[in-house]
């Protein structure tokens, strides 16, 4: 079995600010964790991903994240938000071996103020 | 390379009607997934297949809900007859063998009126 949870469904930042969205799993055998962005009326793109290798996982658009599994957590993070960074982001566990089995967090919206 | 594909992008009905969507996944991509994303929680998986065989359906609503992948390609998910707590965005997703990336298409939203 596995879970996800976001902690903050909303999280507001000033544009140049440091972005810090928190994803705390919860699975049963190793697992593989992702990082989808949601864009408004579209799908989701994938930031990045862990898959055992290094634990230290840099992605698209300037972000990166931290598998830490003694704290099961997988935090994401940006130094400086950008306008544009302003989305709905979802944090994802399956698995390792394949994304066969993907289960989702609720979410996070990233509101970025100028 | 082509992305997966969905149609409609957005559907208007009222319940007790009913609707179908389509999906075009990444050409070779083997395993196909239909996910039901209701506003503001995350993608629930509906249905999962491999080829044209349905390999995990168990949160599919089975009474009003339906899918088919017949020629292991393309898949249509059809609701019959829709209720107001259907509305939601239908993601179609599809996954290559020897590839550890689901890539989703931009989603259907559907508005049951």
């Amino acid at each position: 079995a596995q879970s996800v949870t976001q902690l903050g469904s909303h999280v507001s930042v000033s544009e140049g600010a440091l972005v810090l969205l928190r994803c705390n799993y919860s699975s049963s055998v190793p697992p593989y964790l992702f990082w989808y962005v949601q864009y408004p009326n579209q799908g989701l793109q994938l930031l990045l991903k862990y898959t055992s290798a290094a634990t230290l996982v840099k992605g698209i658009n300037g972000f990166e994240a931290e598998f830490k599994k003694s704290e099961t957590s997988f935090h994401l993070t940006k130094p400086s938000a950008h306008m544009s960074d302003a989305a709905e982001y979802f944090c994802a566990v399956t698995p390792s071996g394949s994304a066969r089995q993907l289960t989702f967090g609720s979410g996070t919206q990233l509101t970025v103020l100028p | 390379e082509a992305g997966v594909a969905q149609s409609p992008r957005y559907k208007i009905i009222e319940k007790r009607q009913s609707v179908a969507f389509w999906c075009n996944p990444i050409s070779g991509h083997a395993t196909l997934y239909w996910y039901q994303q209701i506003l503001g929680q995350g993608p629930k998986l509906l249905i999962q297949f491999q080829n044209n065989g349905v390999v995990d359906d168990s949160q599919l609503p089975k009474d009003r809900f339906s899918a088919e992948r017949l020629k292991g390609v393309d898949s249509t998910l059809k609701i019959q007859p829709a209720k107001l707590e259907d509305s939601a965005v239908y993601l179609c997703a599809s996954l290559g063998d020897g590839h550890n990336e689901q890539f989703f298409g931009p989603g259907t939203r559907l508005t049951v009126l």
